[in-house]
């Protein structure tokens, strides 16, 4: 059973489209967060939520727009994609925003073309 | 601003060396750290953590950590290392009041040859 799970895997668009990715966790987590890996691996926070609360945004542009319809989904839209864009995104959640560590997802590899 | 220093960018050793990566973190009130692994095409796997206690850690796969807190240090250690830990090395830092956030290093890429 998937604890934290994306959807899709992988991603390929065009500059200017509008894409969404899909994060879904089970295991009873408050948190969720969207982290972006980029291509040199360094990985940094994006969103996170709370109880379906947004608690952190990290000076990401506003293409990209994160919605918890309940706390175990944390779903990310990004709107007129640029190629900059391209990227691994994690989803990840913990049980709280305190010291438990974060369960990530598998990853959505973005490419924009 | 906080942040998370990891000393090597790329290790090679050769099955059964011994290993240690450097971690060091600018935070100077409570953390918690944390070191992940993501293997090839895959997502990041929790290695171990520190909380509080003991500051030696032990971890899945072998693996240890030693906090040592007057150098802001996390270092991540394994005695003989196998072709089958070749992958990414993560520390992370948590620290109190900011919403759970995770700070990541730069990541250490470990080359195993067997």
């Amino acid at each position: 059973d998937t604890a934290v799970s994306q959807t899709p895997k992988y991603l390929v668009t065009q500059m200017g489209n509008d894409k969404s990715i899909k994060c879904e966790q089970n295991l009873g987590h408050d948190t969720m967060y969207w982290y972006k890996q980029d291509s040199k691996k360094f990985l940094k926070i994006m969103f996170s939520y709370n109880n379906k609360e947004l608690i952190i945004n990290e000076t990401v542009p506003n293409r990209f727009s994160p919605k918890s319809p309940d706390k175990a989904h944390l779903n990310l839209h990004i709107n007129s994609l640029e190629l900059g864009d391209s990227a691994v995104y994690f989803c990840a959640s913990s049980r709280d925003r305190g010291t438990s560590p974060l369960h990530f997802g598998n990853g959505t590899r973005l490419t924009v073309t | 601003a906080q942040s998370v220093s990891q000393h090597n960018h790329h290790v090679i050793l050769s099955e059964a060396a011994s290993l240690e990566l450097g971690c060091n973190y600018s935070y100077g009130g409570t953390v918690n750290l944390f070191w992940y692994v993501q293997y090839p095409g895959q997502h990041l796997q929790l290695l171990l953590k520190y909380f509080s206690g003991d500051p030696l850690v032990k971890g899945i796969k072998g693996f240890e950590a030693e906090f040592i807190k007057s150098k802001f240090s996390f270092n991540l250690r394994k005695p003989s290392v196998q072709w089958s830990d070749t992958a990414e090395y993560f520390c992370a830092v948590k620290q109190y009041n900011q919403g759970g956030k995770l700070i990541f290093g730069q990541g250490t890429e470990l080359s195993v040859k067997p």
